[in-house]
């Protein structure tokens, strides 16, 4: 299993400029969400999705749009970027259920400069 | 909304020390308490858990206690190690929800 993969690692942006991270995992995963990680606030949710055709808006969902369209994909677009949107974007995974183990798995992130 | 307060948000130990992380939350419907370990430029790593039917629980050195009538959960390290060096989040899910809010992490530095 490769996990959550992301890509691209790093991107840099001109402010305007729309792009798509994509986010894929290979562990039959239900759950998937995306956050984003800035110094000195932790962890946010973007938005999050319970299955396939089904996604909400997490804390911090402006600026931002995904779809749901396989349970293995999810992709954050960002539809005109700002240099508020500098930051880390990790997408994580989880498989339904509360047994143990059970917990979010993260992918390697991306490193998204908007200038 | 939920929203999960932690502290201390830097701790430096000597090595062998133990080390406490505490976080407080809003919410009394949530009911899951995951910490996770994010080392320099990685991804957060899941080191622990705690449901709310549960007081506390233990993984080696590593123990999660939860006090639900005062809605605080704590991380406690023991032996402390200089490979335990790491932020550190807390966070916790609402029941019947998907989301986790996270804590704003605490920089843990394990000196020799």
């Amino acid at each position: 299993n490769a996990g959550v993969t992301q890509t691209p690692k790093f991107q840099v942006l001109k402010t305007g400029q729309s792009m798509t991270l994509q986010c894929a995992q290979d562990m039959n995963h239900e759950y998937m969400s995306w956050y984003r990680q800035d110094p000195g606030m932790g962890l946010r949710l973007i938005h999050y999705s319970v299955g396939a055709g089904i996604t909400d808006q997490g804390e911090v969902p402006n600026g931002y749009n995904v779809s749901r369209s396989t349970t293995e994909d999810f992709p954050l677009r960002l539809l005109s970027a700002a240099p508020s949107q500098t930051s880390v974007y990790f997408c994580a995974s989880k498989k339904k259920g509360t047994a143990p183990n059970y917990g979010y798995t993260f992918g390697s992130g991306t490193r998204l400069t908007v200038v | 909304g939920e929203n999960v307060e932690q502290h201390p948000s830097t701790l430096s130990v000597q090595e062998g020390d133990s080390a406490v992380i505490k976080c407080t939350y809003s919410d009394s419907a949530s009911n899951y308490f995951p910490w996770y370990k994010q080392e320099l430029g990685k991804r957060p790593q899941l080191i622990i858990d705690i449901r709310s039917n549960v007081g506390e629980k233990k993984d080696q050195r590593i123990a999660v206690t939860l006090n639900k009538t005062a809605k605080h959960f704590s991380l406690h390290i023991t032996e402390t190690q200089p490979e335990d060096s790491a932020v550190y989040f807390c966070a916790s899910r609402l029941t019947g929800f998907q989301k986790l809010v996270f804590g704003t992490g605490t920089r843990l530095l394990v000196s020799p």
